[in-house]
Order: structure tokens, then sequence, then C-alpha cells
């Protein structure tokens, strides 16, 4: 049973304009949240992170918005550039008492020109 | 600094031979994990090493998996009598201490491929 689901496998947006990726998980265990990049023959590459006891976090074109009522989390990137393109993995973890991550399967963003 | 090295980059085997998979992690990095991904699946989490601890084998899927880790550093994924369902891309990464807070830096993985 996923803990972790990105419920999209694709997304495809155009250039300049807002990307929005989703996650939703079930453990309320779960403390500790980031967002990973990959791109094709490459290892996971982290982008942002947050910790449950803030709903959103910052950096640059990137933003992460955690709603814990909803078990939901979400990433925005806002202009979308063609760089962008990867797929994007939410991942989970407990961070005080397991040193895993537990990882949904993944969205494939393609930003067009 | 160097980041997170995996050797080798591509692996094909035949159905029922052993494999060693390799990782060295970043320098200085107590806590080394293990995660494979299937084809469309998401990171599968298998193994990982905190220090001087025992390590957390409850993602591992049968016991032909093992690994270990030598003086802290090195860690080495044994795969037995290899299997095609097997077949994916392993991947190392380590962080600088346990935890999930703790950013962890994967390495670009081992293609396994068992005919």
């Amino acid at each position: 049973d996923q803990q972790v689901k990105q419920n999209s496998p694709s997304l495809s947006v155009q250039e300049g304009r807002i990307s929005i990726l989703n996650c939703d998980y079930t453990n309320s265990m779960f403390d500790y949240f980031l967002w990973y990049k990959k791109y094709p023959a490459e290892g996971p590459t982290f982008l942002i992170s947050i910790s449950s006891i803030k709903d959103k976090n910052e950096d640059g074109r990137f933003t992460v918005f955690l709603n814990k009522s909803a078990k939901h989390l979400s990433l925005h990137i806002v202009p979308s550039q063609p760089g962008d393109s990867a797929v994007y993995f939410c991942a989970a973890g407990e961070g005080g008492s397991q040193g895993n991550l537990i990882f949904g399967k993944g969205t494939k963003l393609s930003v067009k020109p | 600094g160097a980041g997170v090295s995996q050797s080798p980059s591509n692996k094909v085997t035949e159905k029922g031979k052993d494999v060693e998979l390799r990782c060295d992690p970043i320098s200085g990095h107590t806590a080394l994990y293990w995660y494979r991904q299937s084809l469309g699946q998401g990171l599968e989490f298998l193994i990982y090493f905190q220090g001087n601890s025992a390590p957390d084998k409850s993602g591992l899927p049968s016991d032909r998996f093992s690994a270990e880790r030598t003086g802290g550093s090195v860690s080495t994924l044994t795969i037995q009598r290899t299997q095609q369902e097997d077949s994916a891309v392993y991947l190392c990464a380590s962080s600088r201490k346990w935890g999930g807070s703790y950013e962890q830096y994967f390495g670009p993985g081992t293609r396994l491929t068992v005919t």
C-alpha cells in the first residue's frame, strides 16, 4: 500500500506558466517532506523541503505548500522553464525516528517553449 | 567536493548469477542508503546504515539481498541468484546524519539487467 502518492504520472506546461505538482500521503507520522528532481540517467537531486511545523517554504521559483489536515503537499514552479523538464519525486520521512524516505512514483514534467 | 559515486554504471547478468554493486558516499557522511527504482515505479527503500549502528534492513525484498558497509564508508549491495524481477536501477544516497530531515545526496545509480 503506497504511503506517498503522486497521482499524475505526467504534466505538460507552457514556458512561463505555473507548474503545480501534487502529492498525497497517508502516514500521519511523516513530519518531513522533500521534493527531488531527476533527469534521465542521473540520480535524483534535492530541490526543496518542508517540515510539518510549516505550511509553506519558498526557494526562488520553487514553493512547496503543505496541508497537514488533508495530508497533501504541492510544488509550485513559477515561471516554468524548459530546463525544469524532468521527473519530480515527492518524498516523506519521519525526521525523528526513521532514516529512510518513502518516495512517490514521480511526475514527469514537460515544459514546452 | 566529490559526490556519491556508484559502480558499475551498467550491469548485465544472467539469471542465477550473483552481482555486487558498489557505492562510495560523500566523505564525512555518516548515513548511507540503498534504494531501487523499477520501471514505472518510484524509489523503493532497501536498507540504510548509520555510523556503527546495526543497519535497518527492513526494505530488503528477500534474503537474496544483502549489504555491508566497511569502515563506515564504502558500501556493497550483493544480490545472490539474481532473478529477472531484480532488474532495476539501484541508487545509493548518503546524508550528513541519519534522519528524514537531513538531505540525501544520490549517486547516478547502477542499471542492473538480468537476462
